[in-house]
């Protein structure tokens, strides 16, 4: 079954890095877009950033664009958040998804459990 | 940036009832409207693609309906399992998706 395990989050304070990984199995990883989307705490969804099945094409959200970078190694099934100069307004459950479809279509067959990122100081 | 405004923000309703969420998108998105049931402490699951489209493994007593800027999901009649919070989201404005704050569904 499809499964999409998270993993990076921790305590960070403003203006540092922290980088997140989403492990994928159960499906074939590279034939889907990847999504990052994000809950602040008892807050609604918003979504992060998107990238290609092959990695060429991606975007992300207008809060985040310059200092987030999402990115994915086909080879290895993972997807990945590159979170730089975090702010407070960051902390959130940040969760992986998998599209429906290899070029995007922006919903989301499966999610994984989430990781927690803090940024405090 | 194209808001997506749901109501109630919450639903009482008793187990066995019919349950009827609506989501309004600021602008036209079509049909491009997923449904998301999330409890707590957990991820959200898709229920409902293309406006009315159920996802695999989403049972009949859920249904969408709607296009342009109107949108509803309803439960035919409420089971334990089914009481949660519900987001719409609208993706007919990629890559600027966005989501509706969400309608708890509570006993």
């Amino acid at each position: 079954q499809v499964q999409l395990v998270e993993s990076g989050g921790g305590v960070v304070q403003p203006g540092r890095s922290l980088r997140l990984s989403c492990a994928a199995s159960g499906f074939t990883f590279s034939s889907h877009a990847m999504h990052w989307v994000r809950q602040a705490p008892g807050k609604g969804l918003q979504w992060v950033a998107v990238i290609a099945h092959d990695g060429r094409d991606k975007h992300h959200a207008d809060s985040v664009s310059g200092r987030f970078t999402i990115s994915r190694d086909n080879s290895k099934n993972t997807l990945y958040l590159q979170m730089d100069s975090l702010r407070a307004e960051d902390t959130a459950v940040y969760y992986c998804a998998k599209d429906v479809a290899a070029a995007a279509k922006y919903y989301f067959d499966y999610w994984g459990q989430g990781t927690l990122v803090t940024v405090s100081s | 940036e194209i808001v997506m405004t749901q109501s109630p923000a919450t639903l009482s309703v008793s187990p066995g009832e019919r349950a009827t969420l609506s989501c309004r998108a600021s602008q036209s998105v079509r049909g491009s409207v997923a449904w998301y049931q999330q409890k707590p402490g957990q991820a959200p699951r898709l229920l409902i693609y293309g406006a009315s489209t159920r996802a695999t493994g989403t049972p009949a007593r859920f249904s969408g309906s709607g296009s342009g800027t109107e949108f509803s999901l309803t439960i035919s009649s409420l089971q334990s399992e089914d009481f949660a919070v519900y987001y719409c989201q609208q993706y007919n404005d990629w890559p600027r998706i966005t989501f509706g704050p969400g309608t708890k569904v509570e006993i």
